[in-house]
């Protein structure tokens, strides 16, 4: 099975942009869909990119997903910062009917 | 409107067998494509998957832990149970089911988690 990789943790000030990478160590990124879940504090996750770059509703299109075969890695970009989006983000994916999650990121808006 | 909920002990003894059940709402589990999932977070740490059970009854386990996890269904009952055998203080965490639906291939929805602590 495959692993997928995230910094521990990321920080940038409210209004700027972030990009939060998510490498797979073998197989390539594009072989399977990439989701990326919000985890705030006492919360369930909830979702803010599925299918590499699709947002569901609801989740503001400051939040946007890519996939770089080049690196093997997926992202998640967040722009336009906000306080409210202090949180642990987690990138998923799945291979052979196996769920794979990353290590989570912890976002810090300072 | 989807709801799932967990249940199940909060306190285990080391090397029993942990059991939950999850028990949702606002879908069917013989629905094609249709999926429940498994995942655990110890405290401070990150999501792990453990399991998922299909519609049509296949099921997956994370290979690191498929030889204590059994993962079932009752859709008659609208609830998936799974139980981990030979619990450890390591498995003390918050245990989450989710749904998958059939056409997204994220999990869409979560329950609140249930906080299980392992320890004599």
């Amino acid at each position: 099975n495959f692993m997928l990789t995230q910094p521990h943790s990321v920080s940038e000030s409210p209004g700027k942009t972030v990009t939060i990478s998510c490498t797979r160590s073998s197989g390539s990124i594009a072989n399977n869909y990439v989701q990326w879940y919000q985890q705030r504090p006492g919360s369930s996750p909830t979702t803010v990119i599925h299918e590499d770059n699709h947002r569901p509703p609801g989740v503001p299109d400051r939040f946007s997903g890519s996939i770089d075969s080049s690196s093997n890695s997926a992202s998640l970009t967040i722009s336009g910062l906000k306080t409210e989006d202090e949180a642990d983000y987690y990138c998923q994916s799945h291979d052979s009917g196996n769920v794979v999650f990353g290590g989570g990121t912890k976002l810090t808006v300072l | 409107q989807i709801t799932l909920k967990e249940s199940g002990p909060t306190l285990v003894n080391p090397t029993q067998t942990l059991t939950l059940t999850c028990t949702f709402s606002g879908f069917s589990l013989s629905t094609t494509g249709v999926a429940v999932g498994w995942i655990r977070q110890p405290p401070g740490k990150a999501l792990e998957w453990l399991a998922l059970i299909y519609w049509d009854d296949d099921k997956r386990y994370s290979p690191s832990l498929k030889n204590r996890l059994t993962i079932t269904k009752d859709t008659s009952k609208n609830q998936v149970v799974l139980t981990m055998t030979n619990m450890d203080p390591v498995d003390t965490a918050t245990y989450y089911c989710a749904h998958r639906g059939m056409v997204r291939g994220d999990f869409e929805h979560w329950g609140q988690g249930t906080l299980v602590t392992v320890s004599s």
